[in-house]
């Protein structure tokens, strides 16, 4: 089965750069467009990048969306960290019978 | 602004029935594939199952594949899900939300989620 593996947390400072991987178990990660959802605690999921790097209308541009076909990963990349960042991060594809695959969630953590 | 609300959790025995429901006023719900996304606590994301505009296309996680069932009146704007021969690990908040597809590729907005909670 199709699995997406990100990394369970990461830490940075306000004002850096952080970069959140997603990696395809299979196949080419690109084949299949990939999105990105930030869930805030007690909240329900909000999409912040959809079609590998397309932001939704209202999500600032210190969210950005890449795809790296060498490592079959996707990665989502958050500049100019604020503390309202802090939030659980999803990333979400397709497998083969077309039924979404959601990645296990990063937690991202803006001391 | 679009909203989704979801009904219909609670708690129930194992083995027990319970029917969700999402209601999906304020937008063309008809021309809309929906989706059922579950979240145990503390834990991520998992979809649940997927129904196209029409109904003519049902997809479900194979863990629910034969114990829910998925289903839709665009007459009344809802969205439902059906859980038979519920277990323990079905436990989770059970949120519905839009597909934007094939216009953009998300889901897009999401419901607050409604609790179920299998236990004896």
């Amino acid at each position: 089965n199709f699995m997406l593996t990100q990394p369970h947390s990461v830490s940075e400072s306000p004002g850096k750069t952080v970069i959140i991987s997603c990696t395809g178990s299979s196949g080419s990660i690109a084949s299949n467009y990939v999105q990105w959802y930030q869930q805030r605690p007690g909240s329900a999921p909000t999409t912040v990048i959809y079609e590998h790097n397309q932001r939704p209308s209202g999500v600032p541009d210190r969210f950005s969306g890449s795809i790296d076909s060498s490592s079959n990963s996707a990665s989502l990349t958050i500049s100019g960290l604020k503390t309202e960042d802090e939030a659980d991060y999803y990333c979400q594809s397709y497998d083969s019978r077309q039924h979404l695959v959601f990645g296990g969630g990063t937690k991202l953590t803006v001391l | 602004e679009v909203q989704l609300v979801e009904s219909g959790g609670g708690l129930v025995q194992p083995g027990g029935s319970l029917r969700l429901s999402c209601a999906a006023p304020g937008f063309s719900f008809s021309t809309h594939g929906m989706i059922w996304v579950r979240q145990a606590p503390g834990r991520g994301l998992e979809w649940v199952s997927y129904i196209s505009s029409t109904s003519n296309t049902i997809y479900y996680e194979d863990s629910v594949k034969g114990r829910f069932t998925i289903s839709r009146d665009n007459a009344k704007n809802s969205l439902y899900l059906q859980m038979n021969s519920l277990r323990a690990e079905d436990t989770a908040v059970y949120f519905c939300a839009r597909d934007l597809r094939p216009y953009k590729n998300y889901f897009d907005p999401w419901g607050q989620g409604t609790l179920v909670t299998v236990s004896s």
